[in-house]
């Protein structure tokens, strides 16, 4: 069983370019969290998605930042015109249902954006 | 907002010794689930252990245990026989009730655990 993708593993942008962070989920899950990682920090929570739905977006920034969890394929953090603060590692994880007793989290093993 | 505090940025400990990570936690919820992350240098974030807080009885997996002190807020990790492999960032996390239906996690800012041959 394949657990949670997530590609590319490093990321290399320019300040001002843009850079598109993708999740596939464990098969038949259909809940998703988006986690950031700043150097030598925990994981800040940004964004929890269902299918085609934002359920909780109260850790994202207002600007630049936005994601999605289409019907099909992989879900999508993209962040627009990166600058150099948003160098860090971002973590996908996904569930099957609601309720950590039921369904505790999978975590990707992230990908590391860094911003020159 | 719950916060999680981890006040040890670097540990050591000696082979096949045991060390205690220590947490704490600020909630105002009386049902919750606490974690302990495993962070290796591979960047993967691995589940140690989980404590369910109307649980009285501290969670043990194997040779990984914790020390849970609901009305002091504390939620230490103990490992012991520790080896080479344990070496590893780890991060305490809080779960909240409020978030029953989102599985959002409030993380520690972590300890970095050396294990000395």
């Amino acid at each position: 069983n394949a657990g949670v993708m997530q590609n590319p593993r490093h990321l290399v942008r320019r300040r001002g370019q843009e850079a598109r962070l993708r999740c596939s989920p464990v098969k038949g899950h259909s809940h998703v969290y988006w986690y950031r990682q700043l150097p030598e920090e925990g994981l800040k929570f940004m964004v929890y998605l269902q299918k085609e739905n934002i359920i909780d977006e109260s850790g994202m920034p207002k600007e630049r930042f936005s994601a999605e969890f289409p019907k099909e394929g992989p879900s999508i953090l993209r962040i627009q015109q990166v600058v150099r603060g948003d160098s860090a590692a971002y973590f996908c994880a996904s569930s099957h249902s609601t309720g950590i007793s039921n369904s505790p989290l999978h975590f990707g093993n992230g990908t590391r954006l860094t911003v020159t | 907002a719950q916060t999680v505090t981890q006040s040890q940025p670097e540990m050591s400990v000696q082979e096949a010794e045991t060390v205690t990570l220590s947490c704490t936690y600020d909630t105002s919820e009386s049902d919750y689930y606490l974690f302990w992350y495993k962070q290796p240098p591979s960047r993967q974030m691995i589940l140690v252990i989980r404590q369910e807080a109307y649980k009285q009885q501290n969670a043990t997996e194997n040779r990984f245990s914790v020390n849970f002190q609901k009305a002091a807020k504390s939620f230490s990790l103990k490992i012991s026989d520790s080896q080479l492999g344990d070496a590893a960032m780890y991060f305490c996390a809080y779960h909240g009730s409020n978030n029953f239906g989102n599985e959002k996690l409030t993380f520690g800012t972590g300890t970095r655990l050396t294990i000395i041959p």
